[in-house]
Parts: C-alpha cells; structure tokens; sequence
C-alpha cells in the first residue's frame, strides 16, 4: 500500500527557518515525482514543486522559485520542503504528494502539515 | 505561468447531473486532471487524461474536454459528492510543472 506519512504541525516565528518530511513507502520512492501543495487559510491548491528522487532533478513553479527549497533523501525515502526565513503569509497546510500509478499529477497524497508562522 | 478558470460555486440537486468546467490555453493541448477535497482532508484524485477514474471513484464521475475547456461530470450527484474541486493541467513554464485551477464549490442541495 502506497503511503505518504508527513511530519507533524510546526509554529514558527517570523524570520526562523523550517524543515518539514514528507516519508514516501509502498512503492519506488526512487521512481516516481513526488512534490508540494500549499493551501492557505479557506484558499485553493497551489501547485509549488516537485522533485525526482532519483537524480534530485527538482522543477519549481515559478511564483515559489527562489522561496523554498524542495529537497529528497532516498537512503530514507523522504522528501522535504524548507524555508529559510519564514514569513506570516507561509502560513498554510502543505501537502506531499506523488506521481505514480496515473498518467495525471499527483495521485497519492500525504495527510498535510499545517504551517503557522506568528509572532 | 498558465491559469486554470473554474466558476467559484455550483449547485446541484441531489440526483442530478452536474458538470463543472474548467477553462485554459493549456487544455487545447493536454488534459485536465480533477480533484476532490472535502473539508479537512486531503485532495483526491477523481478524474485524469482523457476519462479515467482512479481504481474506487464511481463511475458517475466523468470527464470530457473540447477546445480550451475540460469539465467534470457529476451524474446523480450525492450528498458526499458536495465538496470543493479542483482542475489542473500542464503549466506553459515548464515541463513538469502543473497548475490548478481556483477551484469549485459544490452544493448538492
């Protein structure tokens, strides 16, 4: 069984760096895309980046290139997404997800990490 | 970078058909994949390529597409079918890159 298990729900303050998982298993993790959603607060989906495990070749929309980092360890099957300085509007749940059985996007997805930054 | 045009809300009674469009310069070439969220949950694959449902969605779930509009069908919608959906489909920014639409409200009355 496909699963994507995502750390916990993280408050930062302005200005911290974060560091959030996304641990892939069930499946290839080498194999297969697997990348990042964010929703804010009663907002839509937001399609942010992906990463091919494998090689590391990492892709980026272009409205989040420059404001995380989109990184995998395949020794441990996880994918991760940081920021480096937080900002009050970083607050949203984001959400892994993979590309793996469907000629679609992404098709299986992580339970979201909820992400409040406050001071 | 592509936009996705999706109407914000929808009505629907219970047992009729619904669609829900999506509009975008990138659907004259690729499909439109759609989701379903309900409130505190994880998106879910409903639809994806040219009409293919995910192994457990129902089959009253369909999706169609001509010119620069991809549409889901809700076909005797249900009241668990009420819930927010989403489009997306390739971004003209890059390969690999995908986009989603601003997403739909369904109401099934």
């Amino acid at each position: 069984e496909v699963q994507l298990v995502q750390s916990g729900a993280e408050v930062k303050k302005p200005g911290e760096s974060l560091k959030i998982s996304c641990k892939g298993s069930g499946y290839s993790f080498t194999s297969y895309w697997i990348g990042w959603v964010r929703q804010m607060p009663g907002k839509g989906l937001e399609w942010m980046g992906i990463i091919y495990p494998g090689d590391s070749d990492t892709r980026y929309s272009p409205s989040f290139q420059g404001q995380v980092t989109i990184s995998a360890d395949k020794s441990i099957s996880t994918a991760y997404l940081q920021w480096s300085s937080l900002k009050a509007s970083d607050t949203a749940m984001y959400y892994c997800a993979a590309r793996i059985a469907a000629a679609a996007d992404f098709d299986y997805w992580g339970q979201g990490t909820l992400v409040t930054v406050s001071s | 970078s592509s936009e996705l045009t999706q109407d914000p809300a929808v009505s629907v009674a219970l047992g009729q058909t619904v669609r829900i469009t999506c509009q975008g310069d990138s659907l004259r070439s690729y499909y439109a994949s759609w989701y379903q969220q309900k409130p505190g949950q994880a998106p879910v694959l409903v639809i994806y390529g040219k009409n293919n449902r995910p192994s457990g969605i129902p089959d009253r779930f369909s999706g169609s597409s001509s010119g620069n509009t991809a549409s889901l069908t809700i076909t005797g919608a249900q009241a668990e079918d009420e819930a927010d959906y989403y489009c997306n489909s390739r971004d003209s920014s890059g390969n690999h890159l995908r986009v989603f639409g601003g997403g739909t409200k369904l109401t099934v009355l």
